[in-house]
């Protein structure tokens, strides 16, 4: 099946730094990737929706400048969290389509942030 | 705005009994669902989809769509208590290519 692989799983990092997330589909093309984020006990949240080659969609409420989106290609897609706060430790967790099938989402494993 | 509703839970069964969980949205033009399950701390595997009315089967798993009512459901059958974990619903937006909305989750519990 469709494998998305996330990395890093864990990152701890002080205020005011920025953190990179990569979200990559192995085995298969993504022209858009999704970006979503859980607190503990919530729901997934979709921040941002990335497609390759343009700007990034963000949702209503998600600061564009601080939660940087690239998608340079159709198997790579990164977040950049800039000037971390502590309120946005969080659980990211990325998710991409087969172009080819529109088939259902498909996630990575996740990345656990906590910004001290 | 576009909804997903759930009963949070938690839902509570007894091992080899039947676990239904079910599952409302607001687009009636919604043309796909799913069903993950999330253990805790982990992100989310996908389950089941389903794109008619009617049932789909998966082994012990089984999903209901009744587009008319705008409810979707999953059965899990002969409940194991590594089926304990939260089942998100999810729904695909008509009006977008891709986007797709979550429910909040039902926490299921399997007891020995």
């Amino acid at each position: 099946g469709a494998v998305v692989s996330q990395h890093p799983s864990r990152v701890i990092c002080k205020s005011g730094t920025s953190v990179k997330i990569e979200c990559r589909s192995l085995d298969f093309q993504a022209t858009t990737m999704f970006w979503y984020r859980q607190f503990p006990k919530q729901s997934l949240m979709l921040m941002a929706t990335s497609n390759e080659g343009s700007k990034a969609t963000y949702e209503q409420g998600v600061e564009k400048d601080k939660f940087l989106i690239n998608h340079a290609s159709l198997t790579l897609s990164t977040l950049t969290v800039t000037s971390a706060h502590p309120e946005d430790s969080s659980f990211y967790i990325c998710s991409a389509r087969d172009r080819a099938n529109l088939s259902p989402l498909h996630f990575g494993n996740g990345t656990r942030l906590t910004v001290t | 705005q576009k909804e997903v509703e759930q009963n949070s839970g938690p839902l509570s069964v007894p091992e080899g009994a039947i676990a239904s969980l079910n599952c409302t949205y607001s687009d009636r033009g919604s043309q796909s669902f799913f069903w993950y399950r999330q253990y805790s701390g982990k992100s989310p595997e996908l389950i089941m989809f389903i794109y008619s009315n009617g049932d789909k089967e998966d082994g012990r798993f089984t999903a209901q769509l009744n587009k008319a009512s705008q409810y979707v459901s999953l059965l899990i059958r002969d409940s194991q208590p590594s089926d304990s974990a939260t089942y998100l619903c999810a729904v695909k937006e008509y009006s977008s290519a891709s986007k797709i909305i979550f429910g909040s989750g039902t926490r299921l519990s399997i007891r020995p």
